[in-house]
């Protein structure tokens, strides 16, 4: 089975730094995504890891660490439009095919 | 591109009632997914396809829920009958179906929001 763990809120100040977790324990894997989902829009995909390592894009940064079935999202100088949930996804073993076991999302408040 | 594309958006229907929910995957991706989303159990996987074929149902709710895949580029979720408890947001998403290392991330549809009364 598949159990992902993530905040359920956080709270940042705009032009902070804000740093998302996300704990994992799966049966199978085979990379890691992380999307965000404004409110009442769908989720649109943010980074992927597959393995060890920081991928940095732009503001955004993601961590994995696969030994420790942990990885984060990093969110750099904050802007009120990150104000979004962000959801950790777990991609299954490669012959499950495409198929990604969500997180329960971090809702993130960026305040002014 | 227009991506993924559903219909309707909006769905208000009456307890009992039939519901059919439409999905049309990106052109090109040959896996589609059904999600449900509510803000109790958050994104829940129903049932995915990889070349029109269902691959994983398990997490299909009960008989009443059904899903088909005729071709590539149309795909359908029905539930009869509805009951109140199957209000939701109803996501399609598609993707690529080779996995390995490359990324093949999902992309989603606007989704259908259901409201059974």
């Amino acid at each position: 089975g598949q159990n992902i763990d993530q905040p359920t809120e956080m709270t940042a100040t705009e032009g902070a730094i804000v740093q998302i977790n996300c704990t994992y324990q799966t049966s199978g894997f085979n990379g890691l995504f992380w999307y965000q989902q404004h409110a009442g829009e769908a989720p649109t995909f943010l980074s992927y890891n597959v393995l060890d390592g920081l991928e940095e894009k732009g503001r955004f940064s993601s961590f994995l660490s696969r030994s420790k079935g942990y990885s984060y999202l990093l969110l750099k100088e904050l802007q009120m439009k990150d104000s979004a949930s962000y959801l950790c996804a777990v991609r299954d073993t490669e012959a499950a095919g495409n198929k990604l076991t969500f997180g329960g999302g971090t809702r993130v408040l960026v305040k002014p | 591109d227009a991506g993924v594309i559903q219909s309707p958006r909006h769905e208000v229907t009456e307890m009992g009632q039939e519901v059919t929910l439409r999905c049309k995957p990106i052109s090109g991706h040959n896996s589609l997914f059904w999600y449900r989303q509510t803000m109790m159990r958050g994104l829940e996987l129903l049932i995915y396809f990889n070349n029109n074929v269902p691959i994983d149902d398990s997490g299909m709710p009960e008989d009443r829920f059904s899903a088909k895949m005729p071709n590539a580029s149309f795909s359908t979720l029905k539930i009869q009958p509805s009951e109140p408890r199957d209000s939701a947001v109803y996501f399609c998403a598609s993707s690529s179906a080779r996995a390995g290392l490359a990324v093949y991330e999902q992309y989603f549809g606007p989704g259908t929001r259901l409201t059974v009364t």
